[in-house]
Parts: C-alpha cells; structure tokens; sequence
C-alpha cells in the first residue's frame, strides 16, 4: 500500500522568505500527486497537481512542485511567502489504479510579520 | 473549476440524537463520493467510498451502523452521523470524484460536529 509522509510537522518562516516543504511517497510505480491547503475550519483547496510529463508544475498562489522520481519525492516551494499562506498543507497520492487518496500528516505552516 | 458544497459548516446537536451532513457536487456529476474525519491537528482519515446507487465500501474500525452514508444521486451524498456521542465531535469532510474527468477529487468546505 502506498504511504506519505511530511517529515516537517511544523515550519515557521519570515515573510518574504522562500519555503520548501517535504513530501516523499511509497509507491512502486509513479503516483498521481496533490499538494492541498487547509485553512482553519476549512476543506482543502488543491494548489497543484502531477501526472505526467514535465516535472516541475506550476500551481496557484505562486506555488510550484518538482517532482523527483529518483527519491520519490514531490516537494513544494515557493520564493517568497506571504503571511496569507499560513496555514496546513497536505501532500496526496492516488494509485494509478485511481482509487483512494492518501494523504500525509500535513505540515503547519507559520509566517512571521 | 469544480465546486463541491457541504452544509451544515457547523452543527451542534445533543448526545444520542443524529445528525445529517449533505455533500453536493454542483457542476459536475459525482460517480463516486469520499468521506473523511479530521481530528485536531492530523491529517485526514478515510471513513467511506460510495458510489452512486450502491452500498457505500467503509474503512476497516468505522461502524457503518454509526455512520450511515446514502448516494442516491449523482450530485447528493449523506452522512448521518447516528445516535451521536461527545466522542463523534470532529472535523467531518467528503470529496467528489466524476471518473469520465480523471482521478482528481474535489473537497467540501467541511462540517464542523460538536455533540454535548
């Protein structure tokens, strides 16, 4: 079964500041993968996604992912954060049999004024 | 892009009544509908997969008997969350998926359920 994990539980950055938050997979083969945004009390909102082809996707709200296949990974960034992206942030695999996502524990994103 | 509704947002009700929580696919027809519980602070936690018309599929330790979860349309999901208990007080989620459009699934905004 494929598996996620978040190694950061908690980032605190400044704003203006660049951001690199972790996601690595299990999987055998190459994963449909998902970065979402939760803000307090909110559902998810999807900031990018990968299928296929060129490896580094571009999302909303100035995010980006590269996608590694050599170590499973499918990291998110973004240049220069802003204090609205404060919040907790979810990496997602779906076989590609498309069956259930599964979702990593979330990293919690704080921005300092 | 797709917009997925889920009302109540947030629902307080007594120990030992039920509660539903409607989950809409608004623009797109919703083959197959997910049900997720969030605790505080964690991630989210598969309950259910049903697909329209038939008898949902539950994770392995959810009662279905607790959580009663109907698919009748291509737009409509349930969850009724029964004879509730303070220990069923969570974050409660679904996501909609139209197979025809590819894998990607579409999230509710959410319910929070507080049970006194």
């Amino acid at each position: 079964a494929q598996s996620v994990t978040q190694p950061d539980i908690h980032i605190t950055v400044s704003e203006g500041a660049s951001l690199e938050l972790r996601c690595n997979y299990s999987y055998g083969a190459t994963p449909y993968l998902f970065w979402y945004v939760q803000s307090p009390g909110q559902g998810l909102q999807l900031l990018l996604k990968y299928f296929s082809g060129d490896t580094l996707v571009q999302g909303i709200k100035g995010f980006e992912a590269e996608f590694k296949r050599s170590q499973s990974s499918f990291n998110l960034r973004k240049p220069s954060v802003h204090w609205s992206d404060a919040a907790e942030y979810f990496c997602a695999v779906v076989d590609n049999y498309g069956q259930n996502f599964v979702f990593g524990p979330g990293t919690r994103l704080s921005v300092l004024p | 892009g797709a917009v997925v509704s889920q009302h109540p947002s947030r629902v307080i009700c007594k120990s030992g009544t039920s509660v539903k929580i409607e989950c809409r696919s608004l623009d797109f027809q919703a083959t197959t509908m997910f049900w997720y519980r969030q605790f505080p602070k964690k991630s989210l936690m598969l309950m259910a997969t049903s697909n329209e018309g038939s008898k949902a599929t539950y994770e392995q330790g959810v009662e279905k008997d607790k959580f009663l979860i109907n698919h009748a349309s291509l737009t409509l999901s349930t969850l009724t969350v029964t004879s509730a208990h303070p220990e069923d007080s969570s974050f409660y989620i679904c996501s909609a998926r139209d197979w025809g459009q590819g894998v990607e699934a579409f999230f509710g905004q959410g319910t929070r359920l507080t049970v006194v």
